[in-house]
């Protein structure tokens, strides 16, 4: 299974700033997703993020509020833009095994807290 | 558009009973689902991947079990242990997409 870390674990933020997420893997994939999860609430798919095209933005999500990064098979970034409180989530990365039935991992999350 | 249910949202069970988790979906067409762990404040781990032509997976003390044509999906867990305490999430990963449709959780309290 691939593992995968992120950085930052945790942070709290101002109003009105952004924050870059970075998910790093450890080995190759096409596949990476980024995930909100809100104070008691299930996970929400973000976006999907392949190397070398645009990012695909589920409903309710959009570029300019929510830009990703994919350079290459192991890396990815996030980043939240001109914060608010709503904000506040835990935000994950994930990536799809294609040869192990398609199973998902996930990474530890980046706990966001705007004030 | 697939809706994903988890009952009960919150379970507390003694030590070393066996127990249940429910999942029920909404769309059939479904490839896999997934069952996953999470603790408080972490990321989620993956504890069973179901196959929509298989009906269960063992790990363990775990098994779970899909009936694609009722849209149900359950986790048996045998012998609880208080390491057991977390939030179990269930995860319906549509056909022809890779998106994974989670559902709200149960949480799970196993007491010494």
């Amino acid at each position: 299974s691939a593992v995968i870390s992120q950085k930052p674990s945790r942070d709290i933020c101002q109003r009105g700033t952004s924050l870059t997420i970075q998910c790093q893997v450890d080995s190759q994939v096409t596949m990476m997703f980024w995930y909100r999860q809100q104070p008691g609430q299930s996970l929400t798919l973000i976006a999907t993020a392949n190397q070398g095209s645009e990012a695909t933005y589920e409903s309710g999500f959009v570029i300019d509020k929510f830009p990703i990064s994919r350079p290459n098979l192991t890396f990815s970034t996030l980043t939240v833009s001109n914060m608010s409180p709503e904000d506040s989530s835990i935000y994950l990365c994930s990536v799809e095994d294609g040869f192990q039935d398609h199973e998902q991992y996930f990474g530890p999350g980046t706990r966001l807290t705007v004030t | 558009k697939q809706e994903v249910t988890q009952i009960p949202a919150a379970l507390s069970v003694p030590e070393g009973e066996n127990l249940v988790l429910n999942c029920s979906f909404t769309d059939s067409a479904i490839y896999n689902l997934q069952w996953f762990r999470q603790d408080p404040g972490k990321g989620l781990t993956s504890l069973l991947l179901i196959q929509s032509s298989q009906r269960e997976q063992t790990s363990g003390r775990l098994n779970a079990s899909l009936d694609k044509s009722s849209g149900r999906s359950t986790l048996y867990i045998a012998a609880s242990q208080p390491g057991d305490s977390a939030t179990y999430l269930c995860a319906a990963h549509q056909g022809g997409s890779e998106k994974l449709v989670f559902g709200k959780g149960t949480k799970l309290t196993v007491n010494p």
